[in-house]
């Protein structure tokens, strides 16, 4: 089956710099999201773009979709320490079911 | 505004034991529902999903059982814990299947 893989799975970085995490996917896609996971807590939609959609936004956030290379990437600008969490990809298979990477733990130092 | 609850937040079972696990979402109607499992460090892996009333879809053979008796209520169960069950639960609800999910706070599970 279809699976997001993100890239790199773990990054650190100092606050105020830029952090960008990357996910490819083996096939054809309706949408890809992402999610964010704080320790310990529930996943936290982030923003969904879809397969004719190349770039989005939303706030600090900015995702781009490549569907040429089946790879997508979430860049969140001037980060802060409360960024720090896991992010995950996921993308629907052809059932519409929601396949989730294993996800790039970011770690924002102060 | 719609809210998800899960409990109880933290479960420790002895091997053997039972399980219930709830799940309920409030502020919309006719949700899709779903349980999924991440063990330590891990994605997440999807158990069942639930389109209706009395609609359970599993995705993988395993111990567990789920059941929606009421239009927001999904409820996770095993008749008899394995070691390999611990992990950490997640229920989700959504509104348009294959889009956005809203994820419950999740439960620990530690089967010992």
């Amino acid at each position: 089956s279809q699976q997001g893989e993100e890239d790199p799975q773990a990054l650190s970085i100092q606050e105020g710099e830029n952090a960008t995490m990357n996910c490819s996917y083996k096939t054809s896609i309706n949408n890809l999201q992402w999610y964010r996971q704080n320790s310990g807590r529930g996943l936290v939609h982030l923003i969904l773009i879809r397969s004719n959609e190349r770039e989005k936004h939303s706030g600090r956030l900015r995702v781009t979709l490549d569907t040429s290379k089946k790879s997508s990437s979430l860049l969140i600008t001037a980060s802060r320490a409360a960024d720090t969490a896991s992010y995950f990809c996921a993308t629907d298979d052809e059932r519409g079911k929601l396949i989730f990477g294993q996800g790039t733990e970011l770690s924002v130092k102060p | 505004s719609q809210t998800i609850h899960q409990w109880p937040a933290t479960l420790v079972q002895p091997v053997g034991s039972p399980l219930s696990l709830e799940c309920t979402v409030e502020g919309t109607s006719n949700p899709n529902l779903y349980w999924y499992r991440q063990a330590a460090g891990r994605g997440l892996q999807l158990l069942f999903y639930s389109v209706g009333i009395g609609q359970i879809s599993s995705e993988v053979p395993q111990n567990l059982s789920a059941s929606r008796p009421q239009d927001r209520q999904f409820i996770l169960s095993s008749k008899k814990l394995l070691l390999s069950d611990s992990g950490f639960y997640l229920c989700a609800w959504s509104v348009v299947w294959g889009e956005t999910q809203y994820f419950g706070p999740g439960t620990r599970l530690l089967v010992l």
